[in-house]
């Protein structure tokens, strides 16, 4: 079965520690995304990959790193310089059909104590 | 920059008809989608309009007027899990013509 999977599911963090959310995709995907939803809201683009070995910031890169160091895989930083981490993330892909649809994963949910 | 309007919420019952509107400023455009997320899990792709006019997926239909910067998704036939929130998403000339979502309208079916 083809698709996208996130893990962990739920992730309890200590303000002051780093944390990475892990994104693989078998879709074979050039793209690649990782949003942040907060409650009611909706998803802001944190970064993006179009390729691998090069990705970009989105609208609200501070406090997030990420890697694209194959093309399955986009993992996602949350470093101690995020100062409201806590939301859901959403990763995403997409093939660059002419809807350019992106699929997404399951996501994470990250809690920060 | 670009940015989106939709409604926060949206009230149907069962069997009805529901419209959701958007409206959206961009600096260029690509085409506009819907996309469905229940409450907890990932949103899903609906429907893609690129051109004026309406396009029809079973109990779907999306419309856009480029002219009017304005689209809506449409529901017929209304059922209890169709309750969720639903997206609207531009895609245009910012940078990487990445999608840019709406903040979403939730609609709650009732019975």
């Amino acid at each position: 079965d083809g698709g996208i999977t996130q893990s962990p599911k739920y992730l309890f963090r200590k303000e002051g520690q780093n944390v990475t959310l892990s994104c693989e995709q078998n879709l074979n995907h050039d793209a690649m995304y990782w949003y942040r939803q907060d409650p009611g809201q909706g998803l802001r683009l944190i970064y993006y990959s179009q390729i691998v070995n090069d990705f970009q910031k989105g609208d609200i890169a501070e406090g997030y790193s990420v890697s694209r160091e194959k093309k399955e895989s986009f993992p996602l930083t949350v470093t101690s310089a995020q100062k409201n981490p806590t939301a859901f993330y959403l990763c995403a892909s997409s093939g660059g059909d002419w809807t350019d649809t992106q699929y997404f994963g399951p996501g994470t949910r990250l809690t920060v104590l | 920059g670009q940015s989106l309007e939709q409604p926060s919420e949206v009230t149907a019952v069962e069997g009805a008809i529901v419209q959701i509107n958007c409206t959206y400023q961009t600096s260029g455009f690509y085409g506009l989608s819907w996309y469905q997320q229940h409450d907890g899990g990932a949103p899903t792709f609906l429907s893609y309009n690129a051109l004026d006019g309406l396009e029809e997926t079973g109990r779907f239909s999306s419309f856009l007027s480029r002219s009017d910067s304005y689209g809506y998704l449409l529901l017929q036939e209304l059922q209890m899990k169709d309750s969720a929130s639903y997206f609207c998403a531009v895609r245009g000339s910012n940078a990487g013509n990445m999608l840019t979502f709406g903040g979403g309208t939730r609609l709650m079916v009732k019975p």
